[in-house]
C-alpha cells in the first residue's frame, strides 16, 4: 500500500515570498491534516479535512495561510507572504475517517520550510 | 482544551537499560492515546495505541498502559537497542478536538552501544 506523498522534501524561501506544498494522501482515506512542526515542539495541526470539507481551521493563520483540497483527494497548502516564523515541517497526515476509537492517522515525510 | 504533557528530553541510555517516557494528558470526554516515534530522516509511525482505560498497548518490546485515574500513558521497553534512537511524541485524539491528534513536544532517546 503506497504511504502519504508529500512534495517537495525542502524549500528554501526569502520572507515575503509565496509557497506551496502539496499532498496525497493514501487512497480511500476520508480524512487529512496538515500539521506544522516547529524544530523542538510536537506537531500542530492547521487544518483537517473530511473529503473536501474542513472541519477544524482554528489554528490556522488565515491572513496567510490557505489549503484546499480538490474533490476529496489531493491537497495543497499555501504560505503567501512567508515570515521568518514559518520556518518549520510542514506534515500531511490522512486517515480512513474522523480518529474515533484509535483509527490510525498515516503520516508523509513531511516538508521542510526553511524562511531566510 | 486537549493537552499532553511529557518528559523533557533528551535521555540518553546505554544498551539493554531499561526506558520510561513518562506521558500525562488533559482531555475532554475519553480520549484514545498513542505513542508515535519519529527515526532519523522518516516520517511519524504509530508505535503503539489505547483506546479506553486500562488498556495495554505494546509494539516491537514497548508497551504503554492507559491509566485514567493518573491521566497517564507512559511509554516503557526493558531492554533498549541502538536501533531505538529516535524521538517518541505521545499523544491523544478525543471528540472534544473533533478527533484531531493533539501531541505532546516530543523526547529524543539516544541509546548509546
Amino acid at each position: 500500500e503506497a504511504g502519504v506523498a508529500q512534495s517537495p522534501r525542502y524549500k528554501i524561501i526569502e520572507k515575503r515570498q509565496s509557497v506551496a506544498f502539496w499532498c496525497n494522501p493514501i487512497s480511500g482515506h476520508a480524512t487529512l491534516y496538515w500539521y506544522q512542526q516547529i524544530l523542538g515542539q510536537g506537531p500542530k495541526l492547521l487544518i483537517q479535512f473530511q473529503n473536501n470539507g474542513v472541519v477544524d481551521d482554528s489554528q490556522l493563520p488565515k491572513d496567510r495561510f490557505s489549503a484546499e483540497r480538490l474533490k476529496g483527494v489531493d491537497s495543497t497548502l499555501k504560505i503567501q507572504p512567508a515570515k521568518l516564523e514559518d520556518s518549520a515541517v510542514y506534515l500531511c497526515a490522512s486517515s480512513l475517517a474522523l480518529m474515533r476509537g484509535g483509527t490510525e492517522a498515516f503520516f508523509g515525510q513531511g516538508t521542510r520550510l526553511t524562511v531566510v | 482544551g486537549d493537552s499532553v504533557t511529557q518528559m523533557e528530553g533528551p535521555v540518553t541510555l546505554s544498551e539493554e537499560a531499561f526506558l520510561t517516557i513518562n506521558c500525562t494528558y488533559t482531555a475532554t470526554g475519553y480520549p484514545s492515546l498513542f505513542w508515535y516515534v519519529q527515526y532519523p530522516g522518516e516520517g511519524l509511525q504509530l508505535l503503539l495505541k489505547a483506546t479506553k482505560a486500562d488498556d495495554k498497548g505494546s509494539n516491537k518490546g514497548f508497551e504503554a498502559t492507559y491509566r485514567k485515574e493518573t491521566t497517564s500513558f507512559h511509554l516503557e521497553k526493558g531492554s533498549v537497542q541502538v536501533s531505538d534512537s529516535a524521538v517518541y511524541f505521545c499523544a491523544l485524539s478525543s471528540g472534544g478536538s473533533n478527533y484531531k491528534l493533539t501531541f505532546g513536544k516530543g523526547t529524543l532517546l539516544t541509546v548509546n552501544p
